[in-house]
C-alpha cells in the first residue's frame, strides 16, 4: 500500500525557517517524481514544488522561488521541503504528492494527509 | 501563472448529472492533454478522480468523466449519488514546467 506521511509542521514567526519532511512507503520511491502541493485555510490548492526521479528537474511555484528548497533523500525514501523566509502568506496545509506520470505531464496519484504550517508573529 | 477558473460552486439532485468546467488558457489547459481532477472531502486529502484529461484511475466511478475543448476542460458526474458532495479542483500541466489548480468548486447533492 502506498502510503506519504508528512512531518515537520508548526507555529513559526515571520522570516523564520522550516523543514518538512515526507515518508513514503509501499513503492519504489526513487522512481518517481514527487510535489509538495499547499492549501491556506479555508482556500484552495496551490502546487508549490516537484522533484523528478535522481533530482534530475526541480521546479517551483513563482511565489516560493528563492525561499523553499525541495530535496529528496532516496535511501531513507524521505522528500524534504526547506522553508526560510517564511511570510504569513505561507500559512497552510502542506501536502506531499506522488507523480503517477514517469513521462511527460503530471497527476498526482497519491496524497499525504498533509501538515499544518502556521505563520504568525 | 494565474489559476484556471472554475464555478464556485454548483449543485444537483439525486441521480442528475453535473458538469464543472475548468477553463485556462493556451499555455495549459489548451496547451496539453494533461488536465487532472480531484475530489476533497472537508478535513480530507485531495483524491485524483481524473487524469490526462479522460483517464479514471483504478477504482474510481465511471460515474466520473472528463473533457476537452480548446481551453476549458470539463468534469461530468452523472447519477449524483450524496457521497459526491465535495470540492472539486481541476489542475493543469504548464509551458513552464509547472502545475497550476483551479480555484475549486464546491457541489452541493440537493
Amino acid at each position: 500500500e502506498v502510503q506519504l506521511e508528512e512531518s515537520g509542521g508548526g507555529l513559526v514567526k515571520p522570516g523564520e525557517s522550516l523543514r518538512l519532511s515526507c515518508a513514503a512507503s509501499g513503492f519504489t520511491f526513487s522512481t518517481y517524481s514527487i510535489n509538495w502541493v499547499r492549501q491556506a485555510p479555508g482556500k484552495g490548492l496551490e502546487w508549490v514544488s516537484s522533484i523528478s526521479s535522481s533530482d534530475t528537474y526541480i521546479y517551483y511555484a513563482d511565489s516560493v522561488k528563492g525561499r523553499f528548497t525541495i530535496s529528496r533523500d532516496d535511501a531513507k525514501n524521505t522528500l524534504y521541503l526547506q522553508m526560510n523566509s517564511l511570510r504569513a502568506e505561507d500559512a497552510a496545509v502542506y501536502y506531499c504528492a506522488r507523480d503517477g506520470k514517469h513521462t511527460a505531464g503530471r497527476y498526482f496519484d497519491y496524497w499525504g494527509q498533509g501538515t499544518l504550517v502556521t505563520v504568525s508573529s | 501563472q494565474s489559476a484556471l477558473t472554475q464555478p464556485a460552486s454548483v449543485s444537483g439532485s439525486p441521480g442528475q448529472s453535473i458538469t464543472i468546467s475548468c477553463t485556462g488558457t493556451s499555455s495549459d489547459v489548451g496547451g496539453y492533454n494533461y488536465v487532472s481532477w480531484y475530489q476533497q472531502h472537508p478535513g480530507k486529502a485531495p483524491k485524483l478522480m481524473i487524469y490526462d484529461v479522460t483517464n479514471r484511475p483504478s477504482g474510481v466511478s465511471n460515474r466520473f468523466s472528463g473533457s476537452k475543448s480548446g481551453n476549458t476542460a470539463s468534469l461530468t458526474i452523472s447519477g449524483l449519488q450524496a457521497e459526491d458532495e465535495a470540492d472539486y479542483y481541476c489542475s493543469s500541466y504548464t509551458s513552464s514546467s509547472s502545475e497550476v489548480f483551479g480555484g475549486g468548486t464546491k457541489l452541493t447533492v440537493l
